[in-house]
Parts: structure tokens; C-alpha cells; sequence
């Protein structure tokens, strides 16, 4: 089973500074990565995937995340926020290559401050 | 852009009652998911139903779960006797082909409170 751990609960930021959320993860097979964003009263948006490749993903938003197997990593950056992009972000690692099912982590809320 | 959909926003309910969580996939979409998200904590992983069955469930769907496709646009979820615990957003999803790598389309959520 894979698991991943989000390093941080809470990270405040001020409006146009860069901002890195980190995840780790630990698997014994293949890895997918995923991160989602919840905006407030809202369901789940998928921000970026990782599946093989080039490590340095892009996504939606003007995020990307960058996949580093030496330091079981896959963490989720921008350079420059705005006060839009307060919401909760969670990194998700399907449960096997198999299946659908997905394990979160325990989520980071981003504050963009202006 | 297709979307799921999900039925009521907000749900209030006694303790002891059932209640029916209703969402509409994406029309082309074959796998389908429920996720629980209690207040404060992560988006847990209840049950993934495809071919008019479940495929896999967590340790969290017991007895009082259970999932039906009614018909070719509908995936139900019923709590049958809710409890206080029951108490969260439950998401569902959807997805093309369902497998690690495919993108699980989310609906927007029911908040259940459970009285």
C-alpha cells in the first residue's frame, strides 16, 4: 500500500511571494502522484498528476510539483500566488496501479494574504 | 466541460434515519466512487462500484452502507441507520477507466449532519 505525508498543515503567504507545499510519499511499487485543491465549500479539483516521464510536472493554476524518487518527494509550487489560490491542497497517491481508490494526505491550507 | 453532480448540498438528519446521497457521473465515465471528508480531516476512500458492482470498499463501509446505480445516470449512496460519526462531506467521483493513473472527476459534495 502506498501512503504520503503532507509536511505542512498551514502555510500563510503574501500575495505575489512563491510558495512550496510538501508532500512525501512512501511506496514499494510504481508510483502515481496526484495533487488536488479545495476551494472553500467546494469539491475536489485536480491540480497536477505525476505518472512517468519528465519529474517536473505542470498543472493548472500556474502550479507545478516536481517528482524526486531519491527523496520520495512530489512537492507542489508556485511562483507567485494570488489571493485566489486560498484553498486546501491535498496530495493523493492511488491505492495501486490497479485501482481507482486513492489514499489523501492529511491536506495543507494555503492563505494568501494581501 | 462535463461535471458531477451531486444531490442535496446539505442534508440534515436525525440519528437512526437513513438517508440517500445521490450523484450523477459523467456521462461516459464507468468507474464510480464515494469519498467521506470529516470536518478537519482528510478525504477518505469509502467504496468504488463499477459493472453494477462493487469493486473495492474500506474498512469505513460496514453493513449500513450500501451503493446502487438505480438507473444509467444516477449512483446512490444510503447510510441506513446514520449515527452521530456519520457526520461529514461526502464526495463522489467518477472516472473513464479507472485505474492508478486515471483522473478522478469530483462532484462539489453533501454535507451530511447528523442530529
Amino acid at each position: 500500500a502506498q501512503s504520503v505525508t503532507q509536511l505542512d498543515s498551514q502555510v500563510p503567504v503574501f500575495e505575489e511571494a512563491p510558495v512550496e507545499l510538501r508532500c512525501n510519499y512512501s511506496s514499494s511499487v510504481s508510483v502515481y502522484l496526484f495533487w488536488y485543491v479545495q476551494y472553500p465549500n467546494q469539491g475536489l479539483q485536480l491540480l497536477l498528476k505525476y505518472l512517468s516521464g519528465s519529474t517536473l510536472v505542470k498543472g493548472i493554476n500556474g502550479f507545478e510539483a516536481e517528482f524526486n524518487k531519491s527523496q520520495t518527494s512530489f512537492h507542489l509550487r508556485k511562483p507567485s500566488v494570488h489571493i485566489s489560490d486560498t484553498a486546501e491542497y491535498f496530495c493523493a497517491v492511488p491505492y495501486n496501479t490497479n485501482a481507482g481508490k486513492s489514499t489523501f494526505g492529511d491536506g495543507t491550507t494555503l492563505t494568501v494574504k494581501p | 466541460e462535463p461535471e458531477v453532480t451531486q444531490t442535496p448540498s446539505h442534508q440534515v438528519t436525525q440519528m437512526g434515519q437513513e438517508v440517500i446521497l445521490r450523484c450523477v457521473p459523467i456521462s461516459n465515465h464507468l468507474y464510480f466512487y464515494w469519498y467521506r471528508q470529516i470536518l478537519g480531516q482528510k478525504v477518505e476512500f469509502l467504496v468504488s462500484f463499477y459493472n453494477n458492482e462493487i469493486s473495492e470498499k474500506s474498512e469505513i463501509f460496514d453493513d449500513q452502507f450500501s451503493v446502487e446505480r438505480p438507473d444509467g445516470s444516477n449512483f446512490t449512496l444510503k447510510i441506513r441507520s446514520t449515527k452521530l460519526e456519520d457526520s461529514a462531506m461526502y464526495f463522489c467521483a467518477s472516472s473513464a477507466m479507472g485505474g492508478g493513473t486515471d483522473t478522478q472527476y469530483f462532484g462539489p459534495g453533501t454535507r451530511l449532519t447528523v442530529l
